[in-house]
This record gives structure tokens, C-alpha cells and sequence, in this order.
């Protein structure tokens, strides 16, 4: 069974404008991290936020928030007034008692001017 | 320190050469991982060090791949006899603790291409 789901294989945005990528996931373990990654085409995988599954509050860092919602198992991220600069893969993932993280398949984000 | 460095950045063999990647993380932490990216794939994880340890190893980890990291410093990851199968890219990560909100910091990689 598929432990993370990125259900969206691309989307487009306007620039400056918000946009969502959904992920959801599963697990049985109550103790769990979610993480988004950027991945432009230099091919580096670059950490964007942070999520705990005992996390009360929505995680948020600058331009990016987390809207996680724990019943559905959905962690999706936001992204406020978006840029050209953000145009890349943006892969979710989840580390649950061991210490490896687990990948979605992605979504390929396009920002338009 | 400028991050986890991958290398070479590109190799191409030919089909049943044997290859070997390194990688150098970032100099205090002291788990490394490595990864494997296919395209238009998530990373797969392959394996894992604890220092000098080796505590982890993915199925996708055939016997034709091998991993050392010699003192719990850089890293090597090693494919005998390679399969166009694993044409690919490899993804290096590191991170400092045991701890779930600890990020992983990622190298650039290393894009094989068997031919």
C-alpha cells in the first residue's frame, strides 16, 4: 500500500497567487514526522517544512504552511504569493519510528507570470 | 561546510562495469542515507549509516550494490556488474540525530546513465 499520496502529477499557478498541493498518507504508528521537499532541476532535494503528528498548530515557515489535517491523514502544503523561483517538483514525505523517509510521487509545480 | 557533496555528478558506463559514487556529508551529523530517484518517481531509500554502521538496508538493495562508510565520515556506494536497470539518479542525504522533525540535508546527487 502506497504510504504517501500526491495525487496531483502537475499544477499551474499564476504568480503571486496561493496554491495547494495536496498530499495524504498511512501509517499505524502514532508518532510520525511529514516533510516537504523542493526539487528543482539541479536535482537537489531542498526541506521546506516540517509537520509532527503531536504538532498542535498548523506548521509554517514564511511563504509555506502546512495544513494538516490528522483524521483525514492529509498534510498539504500551502504556498502563499507564489514565484517564478518556485517552479520545480515538490515531493512530501513521512518518517515514522525508523529513521528513513518515505516519498510521494511528486507534484510538478509551474508558476506563470 | 557547504552542504553534502556528491561525486561525480554524472557518470555514463557501459552495461557490467562496475561503478563507485561518494558521498561527503555534512561534517557533524552523523546519519547518512542514500537514495535512489527514478524518473518521475519519489526517492527510494536504499540504505542507511549510524556513523560507521550500516543499520538499514531496502530490499531494492541487491547484492550487486554494496555501501561502506569507512570511520563514519564519507560514504561509498558501489554497483558491480550494472543492469540499465539501474539507470538512475542517487541521492545522498544526511541529518544529525535519531529525532522525527530532524530534516534530512540532500546532496545534488549522482546521475548515472548505463548504456
Amino acid at each position: 500500500a502506497q504510504k504517501i499520496t500526491q495525487t496531483q502529477p502537475g499544477m499551474f499557478v499564476q504568480e503571486k497567487e496561493a496554491v495547494t498541493l495536496d498530499c495524504t498518507y498511512d501509517t499505524s504508528d502514532p508518532s510520525y514526522g511529514l516533510f516537504w521537499y523542493k526539487q528543482p532541476s539541479s536535482g537537489e532535494m531542498i526541506f521546506l517544512i516540517y509537520q509532527g503528528s503531536y504538532d498542535q498548530q498548523n506548521a509554517t515557515e514564511g511563504r509555506y504552511s502546512l495544513n494538516f489535517q490528522k483524521a483525514r491523514k492529509s498534510a498539504n502544503l500551502v504556498i502563499s504569493a507564489s514565484q517564478l523561483g518556485d517552479s520545480a517538483m515538490y515531493f512530501c514525505a513521512m518518517r515514522e519510528d525508523t529513521d528513513k523517509l518515505i516519498f510521494g510521487t511528486g507534484t510538478r509545480l509551474q508558476v506563470f507570470p | 561546510d557547504t552542504g553534502v557533496s556528491q561525486n561525480p555528478r554524472h557518470k555514463i558506463t557501459k552495461r557490467g562495469q562496475n561503478v563507485t559514487f561518494r558521498c561527503d556529508p555534512i561534517s557533524e551529523h552523523n546519519r547518512l542515507y542514500w537514495y535512489r530517484q527514478t524518473l518521475g518517481q519519489g526517492p527510494e531509500f536504499l540504505t542507511y549509516f549510524q556513523n560507521e554502521a550500516q543499520l538499514e538496508k531496502s530490499r531494492l538493495l541487491s547484492d550487486r550494490f554494496s555501501a561502506e562508510r569507512p570511520k563514519g565520515s564519507f560514504s561509498t556506494l558501489e554497483i558491480q556488474r550494472t543492469e540499465q536497470g539501474d539507470s538512475a539518479m542517487y541521492l545522498c542525504a544526511s541529518s544529525s540525530n535519531r529525532e522525527k522533525n530532524t530534516e534530512a540535508f540532500f546532496g545534488q546527487g549522482t546521475r548515472l546513465t548505463v548504456v
